[in-house]
């Protein structure tokens, strides 16, 4: 079955760098990948969403990519602030052509550093 | 506001007493989803509903009921919580079904004692 790994180490940076994360699936290259953030104790924010015909998505300092050939998504925060300390998820479908269901990474830890 | 609400906010309970979250969203979203949400196993999808009376099984639905009668509200019920039911509980919701952005409630905290 698909699963997701995501660096469960946490990830610590100086503030103004450029934070990248690693969303790497294990079976079949899925139709589509979504980011969220989520915060401690409070529900998972989305960010963005990526389609497998779409190498590049961005939204402000966010930037998404998508390598179906390496299984996996990258996730880059540039300029980053110490607002944006949170765990980032990546979710994608467990199965081709499935649009009832999402399964998800545990996450990575961000911590940026004033 | 658009918005997911989740009532209560934080229950203790003990283990057999029957209990319901509530879910309600005021988009007009079709999909709605109930996680529970574990230390070492992230996210895990309970139920899920892609319309009125459409309700289907996620990967952790042992233990738990749903039922939707109208659009806007999803409850979860627990007949018989036990203490491996501690979690925290997340109700999701978004338009068509699992492929659109998901909006998230703020989150429901269960203790089963």
């Amino acid at each position: 079955s698909q699963k997701i790994e995501q660096n469960s180490e946490a990830l610590n940076i100086q503030e103004g760098k450029t934070a990248t994360l690693t969303c790497n699936y294990t079976n079949y290259s899925p139709a589509y990948l979504q980011w969220y953030r989520q915060d401690p104790g409070r529900g998972p924010v989305f960010l963005l969403l990526i389609r497998e015909n779409e190498k590049e998505k961005r939204k402000e300092r966010l930037k998404v990519t998508f390598d179906t050939t390496l299984k996996q998504s990258l996730f880059h925060i540039t300029a980053s602030q110490p607002a944006d300390s949170a765990t980032y998820l990546c979710a994608l479908p467990p199965h081709a052509g499935n649009n009832r269901k999402l399964i998800w990474g545990l996450g990575t830890s961000l911590a940026v550093n004033p | 506001e658009a918005q997911v609400t989740q009532n209560p906010r934080y229950l203790i309970t003990v283990t057999g007493k029957k209990l319901t979250v509530t879910c309600s969203q005021n988009m007009n979203h079709e999909y709605m989803s109930w996680y529970r949400q574990d230390p070492g196993l992230g996210l895990r999808q309970i139920y899920y509903s892609m319309n009125v009376e459409v309700t289907d099984k996620g990967d952790v639905p042992e233990g738990y009921k749903v039922s939707r009668k109208e659009k806007r509200n999803f409850p979860l019920i627990l007949e018989s919580p036990s203490p491996n039911q501690t979690s925290l509980y997340f109700c999701a919701s978004s338009h068509g079904s699992s492929y659109n952005e998901q909006f998230f409630g703020p989150g429901t905290r269960l203790t089963v004692l």
